[in-house]
């Protein structure tokens, strides 16, 4: 089954307020996170990443917190815009070995609201 | 714009058709990935290159499924007598060894509809 998850498939946000999308992985293992924003009719956007050494990553706008102790990680968006609404994805991958694809999670839909 | 290009980007077949599929990654990536997504869905992964060497495929890669990558720059994802259900968007990304992160870049994917 998935080892990568999401709390809640859907999420409104008023334009301007912070978004926190959230994410649940199962597998200890996992050592490289990612988060992806997909529009309708795209590919999957990079957003921002974090490796398991870090608990916390900063980037425009958006900040990735990581808790291993619970196997938890979020996506928080400062001042939502329009072009903010998407799919988010987050997604794992375990860095021993041969093995490089990632493991993604169903995603969580963003609305932001005017 | 990730600089991962895939083409087509719709691609209407019948049952039973065969279809091949382009991805050219960024021009200095070495590793290329394929990827299958379904509506509502995260994209799952198909199959991985290292230059020219397919190293990883998975469970989902059935017989009828071959992708190739003869040079180490684009590749190519074949299906052969296709069905229903391998309707989805199939997805190309390309990565970097070497790079702190080894992050992925997707392209635009190519939206399959078997009729």
């Amino acid at each position: 089954g998935e080892s990568v998850g999401l709390h809640l498939p859907t999420l409104s946000v008023q334009e301007g307020d912070n978004s926190i999308i959230n994410c649940a992985y199962s597998n200890s293992a996992s050592d490289y996170f990612i988060w992806y924003k997909q529009e309708s009719g795209k590919g999957p956007q990079f957003i921002i990443d974090i490796r398991s050494n870090m608990d916390k990553r900063q980037g425009q706008r958006v900040t990735v917190l990581l808790n291993k102790t619970v196997k938890h990680l979020s996506l928080q968006i400062a001042a939502t815009q329009p072009g903010d609404s998407a799919v988010y994805f987050c997604a794992e991958r375990i860095s021993s070995g041969s093995a490089r694809q990632l493991t993604f999670g169903s995603g969580t839909q963003l609305t932001v609201l005017p | 714009d990730t600089g991962v290009s895939q083409d087509p980007r719709h691609k209407i077949t019948k049952r039973g058709q065969n279809v091949t599929f382009r991805c050219d990654p960024i021009s200095e990536h070495n590793r290329l990935y394929w990827y299958r997504q379904t509506l509502g869905q995260g994209p799952e992964f198909l199959t991985y290159f290292q230059n020219e060497a397919q190293l990883e495929k998975s469970r989902l890669l059935s017989d009828r499924f071959s992708a190739e990558r003869p040079k180490g720059s684009f590749s190519t994802l074949e299906i052969q007598r296709t069905e229903q259900g391998d309707s989805a968007m199939y997805l190309c990304a390309s990565s970097l060894t070497g790079a702190v992160y080894n992050e992925q870049f997707f392209g635009p994917g190519t939206r399959l509809t078997v009729l």
